[in-house]
């Protein structure tokens, strides 16, 4: 079975730009996360959306959005770029959005270069 | 709020010796605790959790850890390390009803040959 994919692998922006980054999930998973891992850091919670619906939101600006699809995969857009937002974005996916019991999956990244 | 620390930023080890990576936790309620692997340009692989039960929670490729509550911790563990578990290891912290990940800062793990 495929696991999470993500797109594109890696991405350059200019300062003030906007990015949108794609998420497929585990195949029958409803559920989506998204992370912003800074380089030397843990992953920081973005947005959880669970049958289109936003579950839960991290403490990022208004700057950052994100949908999910009737296919159950998602977007997370990135408006105004700032050098900060520089990172490893991952996508996660699990069956269920309420369940702190089951495990979450992660996809390989996206790798944002803003300059 | 729930967080997670982990005091160590490198763990150095000989192959064949035991590894342990410190966790530690604090959060109100129960918590669901899980350790992530990262190896260099990959996301994270789930390796364990410890829910409710046993306090020593077996996982994948050989890795086990130890829920201590009276010590808020919960440290990994594999009894002899391999030169491929050479990565970045992450703890995180779950409370029932939230389903969102909150991540410790990462160990790196280096075993020497």
């Amino acid at each position: 079975d495929a696991g999470v994919t993500q797109s594109p692998t890696h991405l350059i922006k200019t300062r003030g730009q906007q990015v949108t980054l794609r998420c497929s999930p585990i195949s029958g998973h409803k559920s989506v996360s998204w992370y912003q891992q800074v380089l030397g850091q843990g992953p920081q919670f973005i947005f959880q959306y669970y049958e289109k619906e936003e579950r839960g939101r991290g403490n990022f600006p208004d700057r950052f959005s994100a949908r999910q699809f009737p296919n159950y995969s998602s977007e997370l857009n990135v408006n105004a770029l700032l050098l900060g937002d520089s990172a490893l974005y991952l996508c996660a996916s699990s069956l269920e959005a309420g369940s702190a019991a089951e495990e979450q999956y992660f996809g390989p990244g996206t790798r944002l270069t803003v300059t | 709020a729930q967080s997670v620390a982990q005091p160590e930023d490198q763990v150095n080890v000989a192959e064949g010796n035991p590894l342990t990576v410190k966790c530690t936790y604090s959060v109100s309620g129960n918590p669901y605790l899980f350790w992530y692997v990262q190896y260099p340009n990959r996301g994270l692989q789930f390796l364990l959790k410890y829910i409710t039960g046993d306090n020593l929670v077996k996982g994948s490729y050989g890795f086990e850890a130890e829920f201590n509550k009276s010590q808020t911790s919960f440290h990994l563990k594999k009894p002899s390390a391999l030169v491929s578990d050479s990565a970045l290891y992450f703890c995180a912290v779950k409370v029932y009803g939230n389903n969102r990940l909150a991540f410790g800062k990462g160990n790196q793990v280096v075993v020497i040959p």
